[in-house]
């Protein structure tokens, strides 16, 4: 599977603390993106990376900023947490230039189950 | 946009038993993956199938892109089977649309 490490895990955290989650890859891949999964909601988009410094929102991106400034790096902000934010925070990675060619499958990193009390 | 449908949304079997789970999409799409999310959170690529037919062990894959489905078969089920299956699609951009997923339910 691709290289995909998220930090942290797992977080608890009070309601207007910021924080801030670390989706790191190593797959030199062009496209990031960061999902929410709710139970009865799926996954759901909050901002995605076509490159470094290019973002752009997803469906449910109030709340939530992101940068990049490394094509490996793509952080994801709750600027002040509130408890409608616990989540498990999913970052994905797609289209890179690998041994058999352009892949433009996504994969998904192991997932930050954040809580905010 | 392309709007994501799975059947059916729970599925329950005793293992040994094969099912097929369905995804329908509203429109053309250039990419289309099915991934099983295991009971622990993990989400594993199973498939990248635009189109054609592709097989990995007792899973298969067939998407019909004339008709807008795909299908996942499952075979001889086992009880690591068990999770949610979700089809994602991509039309033209590479924002995928997700189903909201097949619950896989196997018994001993």
């Amino acid at each position: 599977d691709a290289g995909i490490t998220q930090s942290p895990r797992h977080k608890v955290t009070e309601t207007g603390t910021p924080v801030t989650l670390r989706c790191h890859q190593t797959e030199n891949h062009r496209y990031m993106y960061w999902y929410r999964q709710d139970p009865g909601h799926g996954l759901r988009l909050i901002h995605y990376s076509y490159g470094v410094k290019d973002t752009d929102k997803g469906e449910v991106s109030d709340g939530y900023s992101v940068s990049r400034s490394k094509t490996e790096d793509f952080l994801l902000t709750l600027e002040s947490a509130t408890s409608s934010q616990t989540s498990v925070y999913f970052c994905a990675i797609s289209e890179g230039l690998t041994g058999r060619g352009v892949v433009y499958e996504q994969y998904f990193g192991p997932g930050t189950r954040l809580t905010v009390t | 946009g392309i709007q994501v449908e799975q059947s059916p949304p729970d599925l329950i079997l005793q293992e040994g038993a094969n099912s097929t789970l369905r995804c329908n999409f509203s429109d053309s799409v250039n990419n289309l993956q099915w991934f099983h999310q295991n009971p622990w959170g993990q989400l594993i690529n199973l498939f990248y199938i635009p189109s054609g037919t592709k097989q990995n062990g007792r899973l298969s894959a067939t998407t019909v892109a004339t008709e807008r489905y795909s299908l996942l078969y499952i075979s001889s089920s086992q009880t690591t089977d068990s999770g949610v299956y979700f089809c994602a699609c991509r039309q033209g951009s590479y924002i995928p649309t997700f189903g909201r997923g097949t619950s896989l339910i196997v018994h001993p």
